[in-house]
């Protein structure tokens, strides 16, 4: 069984054009994250949400949105597509975000990722 | 920017045991060392993590300085699926701080 998954895998668009790219997880984790690695493989941290509350939300452009419909699912939803957004986008979860503790809570188990071309 | 520095690129014989080193001379004393690595096209996958004291799981053992400013990664017998790029995190204490992964070290098992 898949525990972080997204759809879809491969994503090629045109500019201009607004995408969504979906992840869920079936861990029952409260937190869910949005990474985007680009082509140097930076891997650099978008959102977070922990139990559908907002908590982490980068300095990304606002053509950026998540939406978390339930605390399984956490979508990611672009507008206006440009070159630059062609990536690797990774949703993970992890059971909770416990500040500081350390604990397995915080482990992250991340999807296998949605490649994204804009042309 | 990362609150870490690993070398970019290692190498390892197949069999061996591979020790990756990462310095976070910055940490606090509450923040937690992660590690995590990335094979190929693939989403990154959590090995262990530690505060202070050694840990050692299934996967991978964590070596802890006693002043906290550096640590390794070993893994004791390294087989070719163990080439990937490896991350070192100092994870924020902050629910609100990012978690930055920097550039990590590239491992290579050689044959």
């Amino acid at each position: 069984d898949t525990a972080v998954s997204q759809t879809p895998k491969y994503l090629v668009t045109q500019m201009g054009n607004d995408k969504s790219i979906k992840c869920e997880q079936n861990l029952g984790h409260d937190t869910m994250y949005w990474y985007k690695q680009d082509s140097k493989k930076f891997l650099k941290i978008m959102f977070s949400y922990n139990n559908k509350e907002l908590i982490i939300n980068e300095t990304v452009p606002n053509r950026f949105s998540p939406k978390s419909p339930d605390k399984a699912h956490l979508n990611l939803h672009i507008n206006s597509l440009e070159l630059g957004d062609s990536a690797v986008y990774f949703c993970a979860s992890s059971l909770s975000w416990l500040a500081g503790s350390g604990s397995s809570t915080d482990t992250q188990y991340f999807g296998p990722g949605t490649r994204l071309t804009v042309l | 920017d990362a609150k870490t520095t690993q070398p970019p690129s290692m190498d390892c014989a197949e069999g061996r045991a591979a020790n990756l080193p990462c310095n976070h001379s910055t940490i606090s004393g509450n923040e937690y060392v992660y590690w995590y690595r990335q094979i190929h096209s693939q989403g990154p996958q959590y090995i262990i993590h530690g505060l202070k004291n050694n840990e050692t799981n299934e996967m991978a053992s964590l070596i802890i300085t006693e002043d906290r400013k550096s640590s390794t990664l070993i893994l004791p017998h390294a087989t070719l699926r163990d080439t990937a790029v490896y991350y070192c995190i100092v994870r924020p204490v902050n629910r609100d701080d990012k978690i930055i992964f920097g550039k990590g070290t590239r491992l290579h098992i050689l044959p």
